[in-house]
């Protein structure tokens, strides 16, 4: 049962430039996360934002969720060559598990 | 603190053999889950625990078993290994205060032929 679908699925970059990625959901959540996963490594946790908030920032991270969208968004600022990952939404409502998207395959070419 | 891990790090197996993934975590966390990850498929949660004792099925559990005897182990056992198993497994750690923050293993990468 997929929730989180982001977009685009793969996002090529110059170091310098901005990248920003999308996640849409289906039901209501009570909290979205944003994991990065680093080519044959496990996932990491980038940032949590809970339902009744609207924005969140962590370094060049910038997280925005719009619940009547149901939507939300990352931004990375001034992306390096060390961004390039995987980009991973996932979404957690009532009692139910974490699930996971598909994730944005992001390319930085120095 | 090792945060979690995971071994083997690879495992060929042939179709029907069995064997246990092991994970450990030294978080003192009660929740902790298993995914696989398949191309293009995101990942999938196999099984989860809520603590020692206490666990229960996810949305791939068939064909897999676990167990929790200790807050820190949570093995995964393929019983008849099916070549629809290969897959890279992940454990996960999960910081529930605030939100189900996970921690994940380094990753299983497990090929049956």
């Amino acid at each position: 049962s997929q929730q989180g679908e982001e977009d685009p699925q793969a996002l090529s970059i110059q170091e310098g430039e901005n990248a920003t990625m999308n996640c849409s959901y289906k039901t209501s959540i009570n909290n979205l996360q944003w994991y990065r996963q680093n080519s044959g490594r496990g996932l990491v946790h980038l940032i949590l934002i809970r339902s009744n908030e609207r924005e969140k920032h962590s370094g060049r991270l910038r997280v925005t969720l719009d619940t009547s969208k149901k939507s939300s968004s990352l931004l990375i600022t001034a992306s390096r060559a060390a961004d390039t990952a995987s980009y991973f939404c996932a979404t957690q409502g009532g009692s139910e598990k974490l699930v996971f998207g598909k994730g944005t395959k992001l390319t930085v070419n120095p | 603190n090792a945060g979690v891990t995971q071994t083997p790090k690879f495992q060929v197996l042939k179709t029907g053999q069995s064997m246990t993934l092991q994970c450990a975590q030294d978080m003192n966390h009660e929740y902790m889950s298993w995914y696989r990850q398949d191309p293009g498929m995101g990942l999938r949660l196999i099984h989860y625990s809520v603590g020692a004792g206490i666990t229960d099925q996810g949305e791939v559990p068939n064909g897999y078993n676990v167990s929790r005897s200790t807050t820190e182990d949570f093995p995964l056992r393929l019983l008849s290994a099916a070549p629809s198993q290969t897959s890279v497994y992940f454990c996960a750690s999960i910081e529930v205060l605030g939100g189900e923050t996970q921690y994940f293993g380094p990753g299983t990468r497990l090929l049956v032929l």
